[in-house]
């Protein structure tokens, strides 16, 4: 069976550090991948997806960035924080096909900039 | 921006209940889906119902969906209080194939016992 897995499950860090979040899929192969960021009492924000190694799609243009270095490892970084950065990160995978496949999605990241 | 709106934000119910919880979105779809998300927990999918479905059963769960309209609804019948999260339409549009999805802003639903 498939397993997301994402770590740290929270994180507090001080505007102007760098991040690094996360995020490993086991049990497909060649799995779409997604990150969300969530405010407080909202919705999901789609920030990045990859369809495959190195193939990286920006959603929202901020100071984070994603790297895809093997097939079921996304991560997500940053180089300087802040405070709007704070939020819930989500990592999600679904299959590669086509046909409205549902998402799935990892335990998530809080993550508080201070 | 966000595509999915759900209403109501928030609703509270006694168990043995029903509850409803609507979906509106903007445009042409393919599918729409429902999540479920527990309080800082990841979302959890529900059911996922296709563009040329009316309606959809999953156990306690009914989805239906109006294209005409632009809506979908949620209704959990005999609700319990390990029903209480937070759910979420999300509707997909086709980027050169790729599947994104566009999450509404989610109804809080509190089941007290």
């Amino acid at each position: 069976s498939q397993t997301i897995h994402q770590w740290p499950a929270t994180l507090v860090q001080p505007v102007g550090s760098p991040l690094s979040l996360e995020c490993t899929v086991e049990g497909t192969s060649n799995p779409n991948l997604y990150w969300y960021r969530q405010a407080a009492g909202r919705g999901l924000q789609l920030l990045f997806y990859s369809v495959g190694i190195g193939q990286i799609s920006s959603e929202v243009p901020q100071n984070l960035s994603a790297s895809r270095p093997q097939d079921r490892q996304f991560i997500l970084s940053s180089k300087k924080l802040l405070l709007s950065d704070s939020g819930f990160y989500l990592c999600a995978w679904t299959t590669g096909l086509a046909g409205g496949y549902e998402q799935y999605f990892g335990p998530g990241t809080r993550l508080t900039v201070t | 921006s966000q595509q999915g709106e759900e209403d109501p934000q928030a609703l509270s119910i006694q168990e043995g209940e029903n509850a409803t919880m609507n979906c509106s979105y903007k445009t042409s779809i393919n599918n729409l889906q429902w999540y479920r998300q527990n309080s800082g927990r990841g979302l959890v999918h529900l059911i996922l119902i296709r563009s040329n479905e009316r309606e959809k059963h999953s156990g306690r769960l009914r989805v239906t969906l109006d294209t005409s309209k632009k809506s979908s609804s949620l209704l959990i019948t005999a609700s319990r209080a390990a029903d209480t999260a937070s759910y979420f339409c999300a509707t997909d549009g086709w980027n050169t194939g790729f599947q994104k999805l566009v999450f509404g802003t989610g109804t809080r639903l509190l089941v007290s016992p």
